[in-house]
């Protein structure tokens, strides 16, 4: 499975977008991207996957690039609860032995 | 989460001692699986389950073992507690192998040995 990077932490002003980026320069033509977040002591939780194109849900939007070398987890009006790790992962929509969860990106939504 | 619980949610053991951490799922989902979380690591995957007494191993399975008699409940036994197992574990569950079919996940059990 692709091995993603993600920068280890960031900020954002509550209400403003945030906007994560995820690299997975590796990642294969069948692998998905799939981004969790997990707050503070609790399960992880899913957000949204992509495969080629953009998505977008009730609580994010993905963008992922031509090359599908790197992708940004938008979530457009940050607040307070968004404040979390969130996870980008790669993987083959089959496989549950050899995913690569990573350390993620803590996100601090500062009022 | 709903539909999905673990027990206990917190417990202190001593080096040596056999522990059992339970996860209990009311979704009917066929793949269950068993994970620990610890500093500087990502989730890692410890066994996991694709139907009743069907298991295998994750990537670190060592001193771990798992049954599954019924569709709703996945055990996880430490035969011989030791501190390098004090962690978080995390169960899940899934309809179908694999993200693709979504994880659920519980609210994790936080155990120390000592």
């Amino acid at each position: 499975d692709a091995k993603t990077t993600q920068p280890p932490s960031m900020d954002c002003a509550e209400g403003r977008a945030a906007n994560l980026p995820c690299n997975h320069s590796t990642i294969s033509g069948n692998e998905y991207v799939y981004w969790y977040r997990q707050i503070h002591s609790q399960g992880p939780q899913y957000i949204i996957h992509g495969l080629k194109n953009n998505e977008t849900n009730e609580m994010a939007s993905l963008i992922i690039t031509e090359d599908r070398k790197s992708s940004t987890l938008i979530l457009p009006h940050a607040t307070l609860r968004d404040t979390a790790v969130y996870y980008c992962i790669g993987a083959y929509a089959g496989n549950n032995r050899k995913l690569i969860w990573g350390l993620g990106t803590s996100l601090a939504v500062n009022p | 989460d709903a539909g999905i619980t673990q027990s206990p949610r917190h417990k202190v053991t001593e080096t040596g001692t056999p522990v059992t951490l339970r996860c209990h799922q009311t979704e009917n989902h066929r793949y269950m699986y068993w994970y620990r979380q610890d500093p500087g690591h990502g989730l890692r995957l410890i066994h996991y389950s694709y139907g009743v007494k069907d298991t295998d191993k994750g990537e670190v399975s060592d001193g771990y073992s798992v049954s599954r008699s019924k569709t709703e409940d996945f055990l996880l036994t430490l035969e011989s507690a030791t501190s390098s197992q004090t962690s978080v574990y995390f169960c899940a569950i899934s309809e179908g192998q694999g993200l693709g079919y979504g994880y659920t996940f519980g609210s994790g059990t936080r155990l120390t040995v000592v």
